[in-house]
């Protein structure tokens, strides 16, 4: 079975400072992706950055970037230059396997301090 | 609208209520899926449609019935639920199901439900 682990409940960052958020994750399948998802106070979950396990070059979406260890089952996201906005719930999800089904953490509760 | 819309946003309801969770994808997806939501819980799947075919059910109790009349559209009915079935209820929406989950899951905004 997948599973997915965030250990971190809530951090905390510096506007302007870069944080990183981390997860692992535990599977037998080969091929499969990893996805970051953000989901503000107002509740909307929003896609971040997605990663396809078989790339080995490291994700990246403007400020957000993920260190992906395949062989330690790491996905860690890293902000960068850190604003209010980035204030949400961070979700880490794995899909693999046969059809669609995503695992997700419990999710890390980050706050970005003015 | 775009993307992935649900309504209504808030309900509270009895136990011996029935009411319905509707949701729409206007991304031309053919793939919908039903998530719960509970605090300091993963997000726990309920069910998947894939052409409106349901090709997934989490072992979810026969109170909640999902309907899903076109790859657009799918519904949560619900009836004579119980006080912890109070969670905010995702849809989320995807190209399809093909395997090795290379379809990234659009989620809507949520239904946060209270059960009395």
């Amino acid at each position: 079975a997948q599973t997915v682990t965030q250990s971190q409940p809530e951090m905390s960052v510096q506007e302007a400072e870069t944080v990183t958020l981390s997860c692992t994750y535990d599977t037998s399948e080969s091929n499969y992706y990893l996805f970051w998802y953000k989901q503000p106070p107002s509740r909307q979950m929003i896609l971040v950055i997605r990663q396809e396990a078989y790339k080995q070059q490291n994700a990246t979406e403007n400020r957000f970037s993920v260190n992906f260890q395949k062989a330690a089952k790491s996905f860690s996201l890293k902000i960068s230059d850190s604003q209010l906005g980035d204030t949400a719930m961070y979700f880490c999800a794995f899909s693999g396997g046969t059809g669609n089904q995503f695992y997700f953490g419990t999710g890390t509760s980050l706050t970005v301090i003015p | 609208e775009t993307g992935v819309t649900q309504t209504p946003r808030h309900l509270v309801m009895g136990m011996t209520n029935k009411k319905s969770l509707k949701c729409e994808q206007h991304l031309g997806h053919n793939a919908m899926y039903w998530y719960k939501q509970s605090a300091k819980k993963p997000l726990e799947l309920m069910f998947v449609y894939n052409f409106k075919e349901q090709t997934e059910n989490n072992s979810v109790p026969s109170r909640f019935s999902p309907e899903c009349p076109n790859s657009s559209h799918l519904f949560l009915h619900l009836h004579t639920l119980q006080p912890e079935d109070s969670a905010l209820y995702l849809c989320a929406s995807s190209q399809g199901t093909s395997g090795s989950g290379q379809e990234t899951q659009y989620f809507g905004p949520g239904t946060r439900l209270l059960v009395l």
